[in-house]
């Protein structure tokens, strides 16, 4: 499976853009890019997900390298309900199983 | 249902004993997959179903662990003998078709004792 690389925690301003970034040198032809996020005391949530174009969703845009070996997820205001762990994960679209491979995770707090 | 449900939210057990999980998928998913969070940010797959057979069984203890999706039946994880080191949370997702988005439920934090 191919790994992701990101950051161990961020910090943002509420009400700013908070741009989370991730690597993926390894990623494949067929590998989709996917990102959830985990609030405190909950499970993870689906957020966006992407193969080579740019996506945006109500929740979040996901800007993808042409070369597809990095990815970043943009909130474009941050709340302070985005204060989660945000995980970049990559499926292979060829033998997917569906399973989920979850790296650290980046923790993103936001502050007032 | 709308969501993924799961049961119980916090479970103890003494060491040696059974522990069973439930996971009531979201209606009209096919997809159903069970993690395990161990540590804050520590994820492993365990097992996945398409209805009620298993699909994906690759990070599934040998021994000890077992799971089933039986038709009109929450699916169940259930864990013989329990140690220590199975105290963790289980999530419970489902997805409608296998590469879709995963809807995961909140968890269930097994504690042994």
């Amino acid at each position: 499976d191919a790994k992701t690389t990101q950051p161990n925690s961020m910090e943002s301003n509420e009400e700013e853009p908070v741009h989370l970034p991730c690597n993926h040198s390894t990623i494949s032809g067929t590998d989709y890019i996917h990102w959830y996020r985990q609030l405190p005391s909950q499970g993870p949530e689906y957020v966006i997900h992407g193969l080579t174009s740019n996506v945006n969703n109500r929740m979040a845009s996901l800007a993808i390298a042409e070369d597809r070996k990095s990815s970043t997820l943009i909130l474009h205001r941050a709340t302070l309900r985005d204060a989660a762990v945000y995980y970049c994960i990559l499926s292979s679209g060829s033998s997917n199983t569906g399973k989920l491979i979850f790296g650290q995770g980046t923790t993103l707090q936001v502050k007032p | 249902g709308e969501e993924v449900a799961q049961t119980p939210k916090h479970l103890v057990r003494g060491e040696g004993q059974k522990a069973k999980l439930y996971c009531a998928p979201i209606k009209g998913h096919s997809y159903v997959f069970w993690y395990q969070q161990v540590l804050k940010n520590e994820f492993k797959f365990l097992i996945s179903f398409q209805n009620e057979n298993v699909f994906d069984e690759t990070g599934m203890p040998k021994e000890r662990f077992s799971a089933k999706c039986l038709p009109n039946s929450p699916c169940s994880l259930e864990i013989q003998a329990t140690k220590l080191e199975d105290s963790a949370v289980y999530f419970c997702a489902s997805s409608q078709v296998r590469n879709q988005p995963q809807h995961f439920g909140d968890g269930t934090r097994l504690s042994i004792l």
